[in-house]
């Protein structure tokens, strides 16, 4: 596997359902991403792991939970979600600080291809 | 705040033709830096280019330049040669230098490159 892989790519759940989206980087980053993107808004970050610490949008609904045990992989578990949670779930992971070659790094995020979640 | 605005929600251009996508940002910090990505139908986000606030020149990454004016808040991309599999949403980014790694984006512009 190279680049960053999402699974799953789709998901159907109600609003009773728990279920978890993963994501996996396989470029040596320290950083991880998750974003929302709903149809005619921007791109949404919900949530980061930065060198070990962890920041949140605050208006992220407590029914979404981050989970990041190493800096490979990225979970964010869903529960009770709401239909207006459908959308495209993007992760996402870069090289905070100084680049892997000892060069400065842009600190680019490179992206996985998304899960499509929709809540019924 | 830091803000991000793209104006043009679509736009269509013939195939080969040069085509400028807007991107005008708002912040108050000195040191950002602007990205543009590109989204297929496939969903994925592709990082296409990169402007640091304070780089003397403009960005290039082979078909793509991105026309940086500071003093006006814009980052517009130009895409040279227009190609078929352009086709895709496009998105200005920006991230503050030096603070949490936040991406803050615009709502994107769907470029349609028609044959």
């Amino acid at each position: 596997e190279t680049g960053v892989t999402q699974t799953p790519r789709h998901l159907v759940m109600g609003m009773t359902n728990k279920k978890s989206l993963k994501c996996e980087q396989h470029l040596g980053h320290n950083a991880m991403y998750w974003y929302k993107q709903s149809a005619k808004k921007p791109l949404e970050l919900m949530f980061v792991y930065s060198l070990e610490e962890r920041v949140e949008n605050n208006s992220v609904p407590s029914r979404f939970s981050p989970e990041c045990p190493n800096s490979s992989h990225l979970f964010l578990h869903l529960h009770t979600l709401q239909p207006e949670d459908s959308a495209l779930y993007l992760c996402a992971s870069s090289q905070v600080g100084i680049g892997l070659a000892g060069g400065i790094s842009y600190n680019e995020q490179f992206f996985g291809p998304g899960t499509r979640l929709t809540v019924l | 705040a830091q803000k991000i605005t793209q104006t043009q929600p679509g736009m269509f251009v013939q195939e080969k033709e040069a085509v400028t996508l807007d991107c005008t940002y708002d912040t108050s910090d000195q040191s950002y830096g602007l990205f543009w990505y590109k989204q297929p139908s496939s969903g994925e986000m592709i990082f296409l280019i990169y402007q640091g606030s304070y780089d003397e020149q403009n960005a290039t990454e082979g078909r793509y330049s991105l026309n940086f004016q500071k003093a006006r808040k814009s980052a517009n991309l130009v895409i040279s040669a227009s190609q078929l599999g352009d086709s895709a949403m496009y998105f200005c980014a920006m991230r503050i230098l030096g603070g949490a790694q936040k991406l803050v984006f615009g709502q994107g512009t769907r470029l349609t490159i028609n044959p």
